[in-house]
C-alpha cells in the first residue's frame, strides 16, 4: 500500500506566474484535501475534493482551484502567483469525505515566489 | 473559527510528563492531532468523535470534553522522538473539513 505523495518537492515562481502541484492519494480513499502552511502556523484548508467534485472550500480565492481524477488523484492549480503564496502545501488523503475520518498528509511542496 | 491551543511552546527534560490542550467555541463532533516533525508532513495520531472514548496510543492519549468543547492530549514519560509541534484539528457534526490550530511546539531534551 503506497501513502501520498506530492510533485513537485520545491518549485520557485516568480510573482504574476501560474503553478500547478499534483497529489496521488493512498490506495482506496476517494477523497483529498489541500491545505496551505505557512511557516510557524498551522495547515490552513484550501479545499477538498470527493469523487471528483469540488467538496467545498476555505477562505482562498478563485485563482486557487483544482481537479480530481478518476484514479482519485488531484491538481491543486495557483494563478497570478503573489508573494503571499510562498508555503508549504500539503495535500491529505481520506477514505471518504466527513470529519470523522483520519487525513494521511503527503510530504508537501515547498513553494516560494519571489 | 481555529480552534486555539495552549501552551504555544513547551520543553521538557526527557521522561517528564506534558498536557496539551485544545478547544473551540464552536460545537464539535470530532478532535484530531497530530505532531509534525521539521520539514516533514503531519503525521496522524489519533483521532477522537463525540460520545467516543478516550483514546491511547502507547505512552500519548487524549480525551474530548464535549460539553466544554476541549480536547486534551496526554504525553507521559516523553521521549526524545516526541519532540515537534503537535495540531490539534477539529470537524464539526456534517462537515466535511478539519481546521487546525496554530500548533504546539514540543521540544524533549536528553
Amino acid at each position: 500500500e503506497t501513502g501520498v505523495t506530492q510533485s513537485p518537492t520545491h518549485l520557485i515562481k516568480t510573482r504574476g506566474q501560474q503553478v500547478t502541484l499534483r497529489c496521488s492519494s493512498q490506495s482506496g480513499h476517494n477523497t483529498v484535501s489541500w491545505y496551505q502552511q505557512a511557516l510557524g502556523q498551522g495547515p490552513q484548508f484550501i479545499f477538498q475534493y470527493y469523487r471528483e467534485e469540488e467538496n467545498g472550500r476555505g477562505n482562498f480565492p478563485p485563482r486557487f482551484s483544482g481537479l480530481q481524477f478518476p484514479n482519485y488523484s488531484s491538481e491543486l492549480n495557483v494563478n497570478a502567483l503573489e508573494l503571499d503564496d510562498s508555503a508549504l502545501y500539503l495535500c491529505a488523503s481520506s477514505l471518504t469525505s466527513g470529519a470523522y475520518n483520519e487525513q494521511f498528509f503527503g510530504p508537501g511542496t515547498r513553494l516560494t515566489v519571489l | 473559527q481555529q480552534p486555539v491551543q495552549s501552551p504555544q511552546a513547551v520543553i521538557l527534560r526527557e521522561g517528564e510528563d506534558a498536557v496539551i490542550n485544545c478547544s473551540s467555541s464552536k460545537a464539535l463532533y470530532s478532535v484530531h492531532w497530530y505532531r509534525q516533525k521539521h520539514g516533514e508532513a503531519p503525521v496522524f495520531l489519533m483521532i477522537l468523535l463525540k460520545g467516543g472514548e478516550q483514546k491511547g496510543h502507547e505512552k500519548i492519549s487524549a480525551s474530548f470534553n464535549e460539553k466544554k468543547q476541549q480536547s486534551s492530549l496526554y504525553l507521559t514519560a516523553s521521549q526524545l522522538s516526541y519532540s515537534g509541534t503537535y495540531f490539534c484539528g477539529t470537524g464539526r457534526a456534517g462537515g466535511f473539513k478539519t481546521i487546525f490550530g496554530a500548533g504546539t511546539r514540543l521540544f524533549v531534551k536528553a
